[in-house]
């Protein structure tokens, strides 16, 4: 692939729906990221993962938010019971495991709850 | 707890000028900084990345600075352009282990035709 893709590009939810996000990185990339930003903001880590494997979690803002890449290549972003604040760009980022680490992020998705 | 500041936070320039964007942050301990563009509506485009253990970076018109001593980072346009117009952001990564990004809020640069 040529790079990060996610979709949906856009999502408009009710309150208390339920929301997955998705993200395809780039072929061979060991390391997958996903960020939230908000609208001025930087982007705010949310969870990482190596391969399979989710190594840190912390940035996940409340037990709504669940992440998962079950065989270390494509991720989902699961929000459950949306809310007002979760209003953001959900952005996904992928790298090699080399040494240099470079991260290459996707189009983002724009989350919209009424 | 690693904290980013980027300043300015805005700024507007003619055509042609060279310009520095600057970027500190609060703790040493880094593994790599990179410097990314991003365009209204758009994700980021990464532009330069600097390892802990080099001072600079160039591609093209851009060239990236690191002094982790004083917890700094410069990014230099130099013969600006409008296609130049977009926010920059600074981030950076930490690792062992923590390899998650922390970013600054970013500059927005507008070049005026």
């Amino acid at each position: 692939g040529a790079g990060v893709s996610q979709s949906p590009r856009y999502k408009v939810a009710k309150r208390g729906q339920d929301v997955a996000l998705r993200c395809d990185p780039i072929s061979g990339h060991v390391s997958l990221f996903w960020y939230q930003q908000a609208l001025g903001q930087g982007p705010e880590f949310l969870t990482y993962f190596q391969n399979e494997a989710q190594l840190d979690k912390s940035g996940l803002p409340s037990d709504r938010f669940f992440a998962e890449r079950p065989e270390g290549s494509v991720s989902t972003l699961k929000i459950q019971r949306t809310q007002q604040e979760d209003s953001a760009v959900y952005l996904c980022a992928s790298s090699s495991r080399g040494t240099r680490r470079e991260q290459f992020f996707g189009p983002g998705t724009r989350l919209t709850v009424l | 707890k690693q904290e980013v500041t980027q300043i300015p936070a805005a700024l507007s320039v003619p055509e042609g000028e060279n310009l520095v964007l600057n970027c500190s942050f609060t703790d040493s301990a880094i593994y790599n900084l990179q410097w990314f563009r991003q365009d209204p509506g758009k994700g980021l485009t990464s532009l330069l990345l600097i390892q802990s253990s080099q001072r600079e970076q160039t591609s093209g018109r851009l060239n990236a600075s690191l002094d982790k001593s004083s917890g700094r980072s410069t990014l230099y346009i130099a013969a600006s352009q409008p296609g130049d117009s977009a926010t920059y952001l600074c981030a950076l990564c930490s690792g062992g282990g923590a390899d998650g990004l922390t970013f600054g809020k970013g500059t927005h640069l507008i070049i005026q035709p």
